[in-house]
C-alpha cells in the first residue's frame, strides 16, 4: 500500500497570505489527524477527520481550519499567515473506527511552511 | 500544549550499547505510543502500550509502562547507527475518543560507530 502522501512538500508564503495544504492517506484509512511541529512548541495537534466530520481539535486559533472529503482525503487552510505559523505540518491517518481510540498514527512526510 | 517530558533531552552512545530513555505523562491515558522521527521528517511508529500493560517488546525495543508514577521507558538494545534519531511518546487520553495525540518533548539519540 502507498503511504501517506502531502502535496506541496515545501512552501513559501507572505505574511497575510493563505495557504491550503493537501493530505492523502493510506487506502481504507478513514481518520486523518494535521499536527504541528516547531523547534518551540514541539509537536502539537492541530484537528482529526473522521467521516468528513472533525471529531477533535487542538487549541490552535481559528484562522487554521481543515475539511475532509468522502475520499478521505484531507486539506487544511491557515488563513491571514503570521510569521509564527512557520513550521512542518504532518498529516496522519489511521483505519479508524467511530469507537477508535488512540489509534496506531501513520504519518506523511510533512509539509514545510516558511512565512517571510 | 504538550503533556509530558522526555529524558534525556540528547543522548550520545557508542554502536552496540543501550539507549534507554524516559517519558513522563500528566493525565489517565488509554495508551502511549513511541514514534521515531529522522531530520525533521516524518513520524514512524514504533510500539504502542495499553495502559493495562506494564512491558511490552519488538524486536531490539522494550517499552514498560507504570502508570502509577505516569511514566514509561524505551530501551533500545544493541543500538546501530541507523538508529539515530528523535523519539517522541505519544499518549491517547482515556477520555473523548478519538485520535488526539499529546506529544512529548522528544530525545535526540545519536550513535555513533
Amino acid at each position: 500500500k502507498a503511504g501517506v502522501t502531502q502535496t506541496p512538500r515545501y512552501l513559501i508564503k507572505t505574511r497575510g497570505q493563505q495557504v491550503t495544504l493537501s493530505c492523502s492517506p493510506i487506502s481504507g484509512h478513514r481518520s486523518v489527524s494535521w499536527y504541528q511541529q516547531t523547534p518551540g512548541q514541539g509537536l502539537q495537534f492541530l484537528f482529526e477527520y473522521f467521516s468528513e466530520t472533525q471529531r477533535n481539535k487542538g487549541n490552535f486559533p481559528g484562522r487554521f481550519s481543515g475539511r475532509q472529503f468522502s475520499n478521505s482525503r484531507s486539506e487544511m487552510n491557515v488563513s491571514t499567515l503570521e510569521l509564527g505559523d512557520s513550521a512542518l505540518y504532518l498529516c496522519a491517518s489511521s483505519f479508524g473506527t467511530s469507537g477508535g481510540w488512540g489509534d496506531t498514527q501513520y504519518f506523511g512526510p510533512g509539509t514545510r511552511l516558511t512565512v517571510l | 500544549s504538550q503533556q509530558g517530558e522526555e529524558d534525556p533531552q540528547a543522548l550520545s552512545i557508542q554502536e552496540g550499547e543501550n539507549a534507554t530513555m524516559n517519558c513522563s505523562y500528566k493525565t489517565s491515558i488509554n495508551n502511549l505510543q513511541w514514534y521515531r522521527q529522522n531530520s525533521g521528517r516524518g513520524l514512524v511508529h514504533l510500539i504502542l502500550i495499553r495502559s493495562n500493560e506494564r512491558e511490552k517488546h519488538s524486536g531490539r525495543l522494550r517499552v514498560t509502562l507504570d502508570t502509577s508514577k505516569k511514566s514509561s521507558s524505551l530501551l533500545i538494545t544493541a543500538s546501530r547507527a541507523a538508529d539515530t534519531a528523535s523519539y517522541f511518546c505519544a499518549t491517547a487520553p482515556s477520555t473523548g475518543g478519538g485520535n488526539k495525540l499529546t506529544f512529548g518533548t522528544g530525545t535526540q539519540l545519536k550513535v555513533e560507530l
